[in-house]
């Protein structure tokens, strides 16, 4: 069973600190690894992707991927209020096309 | 910036009626999504459609449901007899080739009465 796990927060963190949101996954076949924001009622917004492990930055974000140990997490410098939304963390498993979503982790940045 | 659109925004239907929810995916992509999220809960995956055929779909995807791409823009996806657990927000998504990210439209708003 192919498994995404995110602490569903709501994680609260003040304006200008960094947000640190977390995710684990079941299956080490797993290839490619997604973060989506999404605002209440919205559709998923796509912030990252990574595919090999270690750090990708852009920007503000910085998304960090440890195969061996099945955990992708997404850092948010200088958060503002704006990014207040819940960050949906993704997974394509090798050979298959659909996205695996984990339920999300809310975050509250706090101005 | 090229968009997956979707209509209507938000769609009231009588339950046991049909109904079809539209999508315009992003013009030169190939590989075509729906996708569904309970109000309050995750997104979950329904159907992949790639090569105008059904590639991958969920257990959700019962026989009630069914995706067309009727012509060289639009996808479908048709739910025959709607049920109220159908009351949903539906995405769909697309991307071109390979494990490139998926895009998501702005989603229907689907409520059965």
């Amino acid at each position: 069973q192919k498994e995404v796990e995110q602490n569903s927060g709501p994680l609260s963190v003040p304006e200008g600190a960094i947000a640190s949101l977390n995710c684990t996954y079941s299956d080490r076949g797993s290839q490619s690894f997604f973060w989506y924001r999404q605002y209440s009622g919205k559709s998923p917004e796509l912030i990252m992707f990574i595919y090999s492990n270690g750090d990708k930055e852009d920007g503000r974000f910085t998304a960090q991927l440890n195969k061996a140990s099945q955990y992708v997490s997404l850092l948010i410098r200088d958060s503002q209020p704006s990014d207040s939304a819940t960050y949906l963390c993704a997974v394509i498993w090798n050979r298959d096309d659909k996205i695996i979503f984990g339920k999300g982790t809310r975050l509250h940045i706090l101005p | 910036e090229p968009e997956v659109t979707q209509t209507p925004s938000h769609q009231v239907t009588q339950m046991g009626q049909e109904v079809i929810l539209r999508c315009v995916p992003i013009s030169n992509h190939l590989y075509f999504y729906w996708y569904r999220q309970i109000l309050g809960q995750k997104v979950e995956f329904l159907v992949s459609f790639y090569n105008n055929e059904i590639s991958e779909k969920s257990e959700i995807f019962d026989d009630q449901f069914s995706v067309e791409r009727p012509d060289g823009s639009n996808f479908t996806l048709k739910i025959r007899s709607t049920k109220l657990e159908d009351s949903a927000m539906y995405f769909c998504a697309s991307h071109g080739q390979g494990n490139q990210p998926q895009h998501f439209g702005d989603g229907t708003r689907l409520s059965i009465l």
